[in-house]
């Protein structure tokens, strides 16, 4: 059974800064992954996507990574904005179409 | 191009009552979903349609829930009678397709507050 965690679950970091979030699969036959950002209160908004035969994504100061043999992606966010603050959830989808997400992490970025 | 719409975007009932949520999801899109967000998690797929035939209902708990899709566009979720632990966000995507390159999109989300 897929499980996906989302390492650390809250993240504080002074503006300008450059961080990294993590996400972590357990089997690694997916369809793809897809980031998403979470706002209170509102729906998710679509970051990036990766399909399985990518190894990475860019979108302008965001990065991700798969590397499907080790079970991991990462989405790297360059010179943190106050406006970058949100949950940041990861979703894998497999080959029967299940899409199962992570718990999030939710970061803050501090003025 | 106007997103996935999603009504009510609250809804508060008592416990043993029924409710239902509807979503109109992006013109053209064929594949729909419905997920539960519980407060603090993940969202949990719970119905996942393919135009009209679903693809996916195995985490659907069938004895309270049901959903359709008639026409293969808007599609509604109903729970009855609800329980206190159906109160969460509920969620509903739509993507072109079931394909590896096809991004799901998300509505706003229907807070649901079971007493």
């Amino acid at each position: 059974k897929q499980e996906v965690t989302q390492i650390p679950a809250a993240l504080s970091v002074p503006e300008g800064e450059n961080l990294v979030l993590n996400c972590s699969f357990t089997d690694s036959a997916i369809y793809n992954l897809q980031w998403f950002r979470q706002d209170p209160g509102k729906g998710l908004t679509s970051l990036l996507l990766i399909q399985s035969s990518q190894r990475e994504q860019t979108s302008g100061r965001l990065n991700a990574s798969l590397d499907k043999s080790s079970g991991r992606s990462t989405l790297y966010i360059a010179a943190s904005q106050p406006g970058d603050s949100a949950t940041y959830l990861c979703a894998v989808r497999e080959g029967g179409f299940k899409t199962i997400f992570g718990a999030g992490t939710r970061l803050f970025v501090k003025a | 191009e106007a997103g996935v719409a999603q009504s009510p975007r609250y809804k508060i009932i008592e416990k043993r009552q029924s409710v239902a949520f509807w979503c109109n999801p992006i013109s053209g899109h064929a594949t729909l979903y419905w997920y539960q967000q519980i407060l603090g998690q993940g969202p949990k797929l719970l119905i996942q349609f393919q135009n009209n035939g679903v693809v996916d209902d195995s985490q659907l708990p069938k004895d309270r829930f049901s959903a359709e899709r008639l026409k293969g566009v808007d599609s509604t979720l109903k729970i009855q009678p609800a329980k206190l632990e159906d109160s969460a966000v509920y969620l509903c995507a739509s993507s072109l397709g079931q394909g590896k390159h096809n991004e799901q999109f998300f509505g706003p989300g229907t807070r649901l507050t079971v007493l």
